[in-house]
């Protein structure tokens, strides 16, 4: 099965900015919404950004997404070492009919 | 609080059956679309079935193949995934997830439970 495409790894020094992204198709992101997903060590995935740019109560300001034709990111700024996880880009595919999940991405804070 | 508690996971023989569980609670359940999303262990999240209200409308991963039979039941408030013919490469966790109503990806998850196919 396709899934969408992310860096494997990325990692920044705590205080600063660092961006993950997800590339997909017309079908998937170029035509649906973007979701992403942190997941900490040993724990469930958990909503950190939906419908693209929205962020549930409870993520800080400190994550956003956004979404440009058939690609997608996730910016976290003043990263900090809680932050230290893998997270997941998703959207739904309408050739599939069904869910595409990104590789993931595991933070690093260095 | 939404809350979904899956069970059912266990250590299964290659071929066998399993009957996954998910009691959901916190929310009206006969208002949402559901899934099913499994994570093989050190692998990433991978969407195996889909859902709608009313049991209608369904989906499943190409590498279902007709192996897996997902259904729901809304008095319950519960949802189920039916797993047959077990292969070694179906071992994972099997997350329930509620469908976002706005979107389609999931907004909230369980905490899995682990399928073990081995011999």
């Amino acid at each position: 099965q396709s899934v969408l495409t992310q860096p494997p790894s990325a990692s920044a020094t705590p205080g600063q900015r660092v961006t993950i992204s997800c590339s997909g198709s017309s079908s998937n992101i170029g035509s649906n919404y973007v979701y992403w997903y942190q997941q900490l060590p040993g724990t469930a995935p958990k909503l950190l950004i939906y419908r693209n740019n929205q962020r549930p109560s409870g993520v800080p300001d400190r994550f956003s997404g956004s979404k440009s034709g058939t690609s997608a990111s996730l910016a976290i700024s003043g990263l900090r070492s809680e932050d230290e996880a893998d997270y997941y880009c998703a959207a739904w595919d309408d050739t599939l009919s069904g869910v595409l999940f990104g590789g993931g991405t595991t933070v690093t804070v260095l | 609080e939404v809350q979904l508690v899956e069970s059912g996971g266990d250590l299964v023989q290659p071929g066998g059956s399993l009957r996954l569980s998910c009691a959901a609670s916190g929310f009206t359940f006969n208002s949402y679309e559901m899934m099913w999303v499994r994570q093989a262990p050190g692998k990433g999240l991978e969407w195996v079935s889909y859902i709608n209200i009313g049991g209608s409308s369904i989906h499943y991963a190409d590498f279902v193949k007709g192996r897996f039979t997902i259904s729901r039941d809304n008095p319950q408030n519960s949802l189920y995934l039916q797993l047959n013919s077990l292969r070694a490469e179906d071992t994972a966790v099997y997350y329930c997830a509620r469908k976002d109503n706005g979107g389609w990806s999931p907004d909230y998850w369980g905490q899995g439970t682990l399928v073990t196919v081995s011999s």
